[in-house]
């Protein structure tokens, strides 16, 4: 067990949808990482945030969003769905702004039909 | 994008024999890490080695670095059908503010009895 909690662990929705995925990082990490895993594109990472603040953006689509929290979870939301993103969507935590080890979370899988 | 290359995509071995995998990355890092999947399960860090560092070990892992050539190899030895998995290489490129983990492609192991 990570310590880092992501939910749902799964959800199907249709094109055109809005989703939100949930991540509480490990007691104590204060940055939060963001990465979208297919088949086609691999592991492809979003966003950072590091105590509330965005410190690194990635190939995330404008329709993509996230936040962290003053507790320190963080949302990614997800709108205007396409089938293309259907995709497996991790957290990971760690503890400063620059990464050492990362703690994942199980993922969320997203299905889009 | 990536910026690590796994080689081999895939590789099957029979338990007790090594297994070594190589990672090739384009860009200077401040450290290479090595993290393992199970099918559908969240990544695991297995070791991290400084662009200071040669070689490291963990256990049945070797870790192997060579900044001139851009690359690093992982050698599990005494493999295990527990082994099984993917295993990926991630490298950080420093973007002065904050850092962001870049994934490879990763390398599918199975290893059999």
């Amino acid at each position: 067990d990570s310590g880092v909690t992501q939910t749902p662990k799964h959800l199907i929705t249709a094109t055109g949808q809005r989703v939100t995925l949930r991540c509480s990082p490990r007691s104590g990490d204060l940055s939060v990482y963001w990465y979208q895993q297919s088949l086609d594109q691999g592991l492809q990472f979003l966003i950072h945030y590091y105590n509330g603040e965005e410190r690194a953006k990635g190939n995330i689509l404008e329709r993509f969003s996230a936040q962290q929290f003053p507790d320190l979870h963080s949302e990614l939301n997800l709108s205007s769905l396409e089938l293309g993103d259907s995709a497996l969507y991790f957290c990971a935590s760690s503890v400063g702004t620059f990464p050492g080890e990362l703690f994942f979370g199980e993922g969320s899988r997203l299905t889009v039909l | 994008s990536q910026q690590g290359e796994e080689d081999p995509q895939a590789l099957s071995i029979q338990e007790g024999e090594n297994a070594t995998m190589n990672c090739s990355y384009k860009t200077s890092i401040n450290n290479l890490q090595w993290y393992r999947q199970n099918s559908g399960r969240g990544l695991v860090h297995l070791i991290l080695i400084r662009s200071n560092e040669r070689e490291k070990h963990s256990g049945r892992l070797r870790v192997t670095l060579d900044t001139s050539k851009k690359s690093s190899s992982l050698l599990i030895t005494a493999s295990r059908a527990a082994d099984t998995a993917s295993y990926f290489c991630a490298t950080d490129a420093n973007t002065g503010t904050a850092s962001k983990l870049t994934f490879g492609t990763g390398t599918r192991l199975q290893v059999t009895l």
